[in-house]
C-alpha cells in the first residue's frame, strides 16, 4: 500500500508561469489535507477537500491559488502567475474516511516550489 | 501569541542522553500529532494522542488534557534521531492541524 505520493518533489517555476502541485492519498482515503510550509517557519493549514467538495479553504490565499480534489484522480494545488514568495514546500496529508485527523496523519514528501 | 508553542526551539545532545520537547496549547483539542521531518525530507507522524501517553521504541509522547501540555521524549537518543519534532493540535472546532514552529534536534555522537 502506498503512502501518500506527491509530485513533483521539486518544481522550478518563473515568476508569472503556473505551477501545478499534484498529491494522490493513500489508497482507501477520502480527505486531503495541503499545508505549506514557507523557508524558516512552521507549516501553516492551507485547504481540505474531499472528493469532489472543498470543505475549508480558509487558509487559502484569495487570489492565485485554487485546489480542487476530482471523483477520479490527485488532488491538484494550483498556483497561477507565481510570485517569488510561493517559494516553500507544500505537502499533502490524507486520512481514512472516519476520523478523519482525529486518526493517524499521512503525510506526502512534499513538493518544494522555487520561484525564479 | 501562537496558538501552539514548542520549547525548547533548538536541541542539542550527546548520544545517549535523555531527550524532552514539550509542547503547549491555548485552544481545545480532540486530538494532538508528533511529526518527525528530516532535513529536505517528508513529514512522518510518530504519535497521535487524546489523552494519557504512548510508547513506541525509544519515543514516548505524553499529553495532560486539563493542563493543554504535551511532551515528546527520547531515551537512549542517537545521532539518526536529529531533526525538526513538530507538534499539531487538532482543533475541536475544526478539521485542520494547527502546528507549533518546531523544535530542532541535532544529537552528536
Amino acid at each position: 500500500n502506498a503512502g501518500v505520493m506527491q509530485n513533483p518533489r521539486h518544481l522550478v517555476r518563473r515568476r508569472g508561469q503556473e505551477a501545478r502541485l499534484r498529491c494522490s492519498p493513500m489508497k482507501g482515503h477520502s480527505h486531503v489535507y495541503w499545508y505549506r510550509q514557507l523557508p524558516e517557519e512552521g507549516l501553516k493549514f492551507m485547504v481540505y477537500l474531499q472528493k469532489e467538495n472543498i470543505i475549508d479553504e480558509s487558509g487559502m490565499p484569495k487570489e492565485r491559488f485554487s485546489a480542487e480534489f476530482p471523483k477520479e484522480g490527485p488532488s491538484i494545488l494550483r498556483i497561477q502567475q507565481v510570485v517569488r514568495g510561493d517559494s516553500a514546500a507544500y505537502f499533502c496529508a490524507s486520512s481514512p474516511m472516519a476520523g478523519g485527523l482525529n486518526t493517524e496523519a499521512f503525510f506526502g514528501q512534499g513538493t518544494r516550489l522555487t520561484v525564479v | 501569541k501562537n496558538e501552539v508553542e514548542q520549547s525548547p526551539q533548538n536541541l542539542t545532545a550527546q548520544e545517549g542522553e535523555f531527550i524532552t520537547i514539550n509542547c503547549s496549547y491555548s485552544v481545545g483539542i480532540s486530538a494532538l500529532h508528533w511529526l518527525q521531518q528530516h532535513p529536505g525530507g517528508g513529514i512522518v507522524s510518530l504519535f497521535m494522542l487524546s489523552s494519557g501517553k504512548k510508547k513506541h521504541g525509544r519515543l514516548i509522547a505524553t499529553i495532560n488534557i486539563q493542563e493543554k501540555h504535551s511532551s515528546l521524549h527520547i531515551t537512549a537518543s542517537h545521532p539518526r534521531d536529529s531533526a525538526v519534532y513538530i507538534c499539531a493540535v487538532l482543533e475541536t472546532s475544526g478539521s485542520r492541524l494547527t502546528f507549533g514552529e518546531g523544535t530542532q534536534l541535532t544529537v552528536n555522537p
